[in-house]
């Protein structure tokens, strides 16, 4: 059973940088392209980026262009957010998430159960 | 800057049928955009029900169907049930690798 756990949320000040993480299991994590989706507190989701299977074609909302990197480490079975110059309205729950495919025209199939990360003074 | 509508809200009877759309702000809908449908209940990760406009996601009962009705991309419930009372997002692949959600759709059973 396709399993994604993600890690790393937790209360930052604004400006601030936090790194999640989210680790994959039961498939073979290397031939899938992997998404990031958050929801802010009472609000929908909201599609965050994607990272081609081999890492070689990434893609960012204009939201967070510029501030969050997406990367994996296919030896680990791990997909990263980098998350830089936090703002107050970021704050939301991260979801880690798998692509039916391993390029960008692939939705996504599988979720994590999110992690919360909260950006405040 | 796309902008992917659904209905806010939307109520069907116990048994009775459903159909749920997901449109453009500008254009049409068509399965070049591979639709999507998620369902998400208070508290919990969001389900895949429907992607790449008709493909039932593992597990998806076969009540829940995908298409393209006119300009837009529709998810039919048929035989709904209490356990269907939920918020459904609709997805839509937009400009090459940049996918947008629609508001969402707050489905009542009653």
């Amino acid at each position: 059973q396709v399993q994604l756990v993600e890690s790393g949320g937790g209360v930052v000040q604004p400006g601030r940088s936090l790194r999640l993480s989210c680790v994959a299991s039961a498939f073979t994590f290397s031939s899938y392209a992997m998404y990031w989706v958050r929801q802010a507190p009472g609000k929908g989701l909201d599609w965050v980026a994607v990272i081609w299977f081999d890492g070689s074609n990434i893609y960012y909302a204009d939201s967070v262009k510029g501030r969050f990197t997406i990367s994996r480490d296919n030896s680990k079975n791990t997909l990263y957010l980098q998350m830089n110059s936090l703002r107050v309205e970021d704050t939301a729950v991260y979801y880690c998430a798998r692509g039916v495919g391993a390029t960008f025209k692939t939705p996504i199939e599988y979720w994590g159960q999110g992690a919360l990360v909260t950006v405040s003074s | 800057q796309t902008v992917v509508t659904q209905e806010p809200s939307f109520s069907v009877s116990p048994g009775g049928t459903v159909t749920l759309t997901c449109g453009l702000s500008s254009g049409s809908v068509s399965t070049r955009y591979f639709p999507s449908w998620y369902q998400q209940t208070p508290g919990q990760a969001p389900r895949t029900l429907i992607y790449n406009t008709n493909t039932r996601s593992s597990g998806v009962p076969n009540r829940f169907s995908g298409f393209i009705l006119g300009n837009k991309a529709a998810l039919t419930i048929t035989g709904a049930q209490a356990q269907d009372e939920s918020l459904y997002y609709c997805v839509l692949n937009t400009d090459g690798g940049i996918w947008v959600f629609g508001g969402g759709t707050k489905l009542t059973v009653l």
